[in-house]
């Protein structure tokens, strides 16, 4: 699976738009970009994944550029509740059974 | 709601002694996963069955981890003679990809792991 580069941390101010990029220079045609979050204590969180469309559901937005080398993640009124590591994964598709291959992640804080 | 369970929550053993971790995965989820996750780590894969079919345990850092999922539902992850360095938590996730349907790309929902301390 290709690998991905996303800043070590963010702030966001609660009720404004939180947009997290994550690099994905070596992706390739059949893998998706996923991103899951994960609060302290908790297990991962799945968010959304996309291959080359935008994507929306009721938690975040995700924005894929056109040569899918990058994308961002948008919570577009963040709450204190989006604290929380955001991990940007690429992971096959096709018939593999696409395991995760978790890096750090984006810390972000959302402060009052 | 009926996601993934795990238990324990907590798990506190001594070196040597032998543990079993249990994951419930989603009902009629195929697809089982297991991570590890060290302190101020992202999850590791460990392993991944396919109903009860192991099919890759690449993730598995040793011998004394073993797992199971014999009725392709309920998996037991167990490690034998635990040493202080599997001090981790341990993630089950479980999707409804099989390997059958291509590009169905169906996402893993995790529980919320077993904290193992070995002391």
């Amino acid at each position: 699976d290709a690998k991905t580069t996303q800043p070590p941390s963010m702030d966001c101010a609660e009720g404004r738009a939180a947009n997290l990029p994550c690099n994905h220079s070596t992706i390739s045609g059949n893998e998706y970009v996923y991103w899951y979050r994960q609060i302290h204590s908790q297990g991962p969180q799945y968010i959304i994944h996309g291959l080359k469309n935008n994507e929306t559901n009721e938690m975040a937005s995700l924005i894929i550029t056109e040569d899918r080398k990058s994308s961002t993640l948008i919570l577009p009124h963040a709450t204190l509740r989006d604290t929380a590591v955001y991990y940007c994964i690429v992971r096959a598709g096709g018939t593999s059974y696409g395991k995760l291959t978790f890096g750090q992640g984006t810390i972000l804080t959302v402060h009052p | 709601g009926a996601g993934v369970s795990q238990s324990p929550r907590y798990k506190v053993a001594k070196r040597g002694q032998d543990v079993a971790l249990r994951c419930d995965p989603i009902s009629g989820h195929v697809s089982l996963f297991w991570y590890q996750q060290a302190l101020g780590q992202g999850p590791e894969f460990l392993t991944y069955f396919q109903n009860e079919a192991q099919l890759d345990k690449s993730g598995l850092p040793s011998d004394r981890f073993f797992a199971e999922r014999p009725e392709g539902s309920v998996s037991t992850l167990k490690i034998q003679r635990t040493q202080q360095e599997d001090s981790a938590v341990y993630l089950c996730a479980s999707s409804a990809d099989t390997l059958q349907i291509a590009n169905s790309n169906q996402p893993q929902h995790f529980g919320d792991g077993t904290r193992l301390s070995i002391l």
